[in-house]
């Protein structure tokens, strides 16, 4: 069973402030990893993804992996109140289409 | 560009009876997958679809079905609803190959179940 593992929070964090999200995987044939962003009573958007070990910045976001650790995260810098949300973890082990997703991290973002 | 469509917004169902729930993919993607989220919870995998297959099924019991027709939309069919198929039901599309990870989801059908 591929599991994704993810604290569901609240995370709160004053405007402003980095907000860290972290994310475990126990397949390590996992390849690809995707953090989607799900604003109450609407659907999931992908914001960021990820294939490598290291750091992917794409504006106020970044996103961190190590496989070795099976851990992924994403920081979000410079946080607003417009971030406020729940943030999905996905998982694609090699050669699969389908991700695994976690069951979100809410974060709370204060003015 | 239309995005992923789907509908019903919003269905509600007594116990025993069947529904059907329907999604058009974002125009050049030709991949439907189904997905259940309950509340609190991260969206579970029912089904994919591709080229009217079933290209990979979710650990759901056979009481969901699925449709892709040849324009790619698709239909989500559930038989002898439970009160636990309560949930918000997303549809997400992608394209066969290349950016066939990158999910684009549809605005859902929450289905209550009585």
């Amino acid at each position: 069973q591929k599991e994704v593992e993810q604290n569901s929070g609240p995370l709160s964090v004053p405007e402003g402030a980095i907000a860290s999200l972290n994310c475990t995987y126990s397949d390590r044939g996992s390849q690809s990893f995707f953090w989607y962003r799900q604003y109450s009573g609407k659907s999931p958007e992908l914001i960021m993804f990820i294939y490598s070990n290291g750091d992917k910045e794409d504006g106020r976001f970044t996103a961190q992996l190590n496989k070795a650790s099976q851990y992924v995260s994403l920081l979000i810098r410079d946080s607003q109140p417009s971030d406020s949300a729940t943030y999905l973890c996905a998982v694609n082990s090699g050669g699969s289409y389908i991700p695994t997703f976690g069951r979100g991290t809410s974060l709370i973002v204060h003015p | 560009d239309a995005g992923v469509t789907q509908s019903p917004t919003h269905l509600i169902k007594t116990r025993g009876q069947q529904v059907t729930l329907r999604c058009s993919p974002k125009s050049g993607h030709d991949t439907v997958s189904w997905y259940q989220q309950a509340l609190g919870q991260g969206p579970q995998f029912i089904f994919q679809y591709y080229e009217e297959e079933e290209r990979q099924r979710g650990n759901f019991p056979d009481r969901f079905s699925g449709h892709q027709f040849p324009n790619y939309s698709s239909e989500l069919n559930v038989n002898a609803l439970l009160l636990g198929d309560s949930a918000l039901y997303l549809c997400a599309s992608s394209p066969a190959t290349g950016a066939g990870e990158k999910l684009f989801f549809g605005s859902g059908t929450q289905l209550s179940v009585l």
